[in-house]
């Protein structure tokens, strides 16, 4: 399988502060058709996952224009140029270029 | 608006068969665009992918569960289904369903608690 591994895995921010996620893969997530299938989805407590960003760099309708991704082969990163309160949670990336799909371990953001 | 709803008992003894049906509304799962999955996440751990369909086509079981899951597929009642075999505490978790489409799950249901226990 595909180890995904985030980094940190606690992240405490200040508001309107950066933040910035690292995902890094054990093999290129590249797929044979050119996409390169990175995901990216945050999950506050008690909610299901909600995908932010899709094929490394993708945002998502209605996702606020400070989250960006960016990456390729096997290292991504997620960021958020101004932390705000609703941004806390955890953070998950997640390949879909391999089977059996997996996610790294998450990242709890909160606010310091 | 696409809604995913999963159901099924709350408590599953060890040793029986965990049963969960995932309901489709606002989309068919007919489509040939999209796949439908499953996943779950043990209380206060990460997700894992359990498996995935497209009507018509293939379905992909994680080798780590795949002699124990079956997914199957209700078309008159636009729902699937997950069945995971000789369940231990290990089994414990919440249980997503999740509409994928070019590669990407994009739309998951609320998901519902499945705790293994005697």
């Amino acid at each position: 399988d595909v180890v995904m591994t985030q980094s940190p895995l606690s992240l405490p921010v200040t508001l309107g502060q950066p933040a910035s996620i690292s995902c890094r893969s054990s093999q290129s997530l590249v797929y044979f058709d050119g996409n390169t299938y990175l995901n990216w989805f945050h999950q506050r407590p008690g909610q299901s996952p909600r995908r932010l960003i899709y094929k490394v760099s993708n945002r998502d309708s209605g996702v606020p224009d400070r989250f960006s991704g960016s990456g390729s082969g096997t290292d991504f990163t997620l960021k958020i140029t101004r932390v705000e309160a609703e941004d806390v949670g955890v953070y998950y990336c997640m390949q879909s270029t391999h089977w059996p799909w997996t996610f790294g371990q998450g990242t709890k953001v909160d606010i310091k | 608006q696409l809604q995913l709803r999963e159901s099924g008992p709350g408590l599953v003894k060890p040793s029986e068969t965990l049963s969960l049906t995932c309901t489709v509304s606002g989309d068919s799962i007919i489509s040939s665009t999209y796949y439908w999955g499953w996943i779950r996440q043990p209380p206060g751990k990460g997700l894992e992918w359990i498996g995935s369909f497209y009507y018509g086509g293939s379905t992909y079981y994680n080798p780590s569960l795949k002699s124990r899951v079956t997914i199957s597929v209700n078309t008159s009642k636009n729902e699937f289904s997950l069945k995971v075999s000789s369940v231990t505490a290990a089994d414990t978790a919440v249980y997503y369903c999740a509409r994928t489409i070019a590669n990407s799950p994009d739309y998951w249901g609320q998901g519902t608690l499945v705790t293994v226990s005697s």
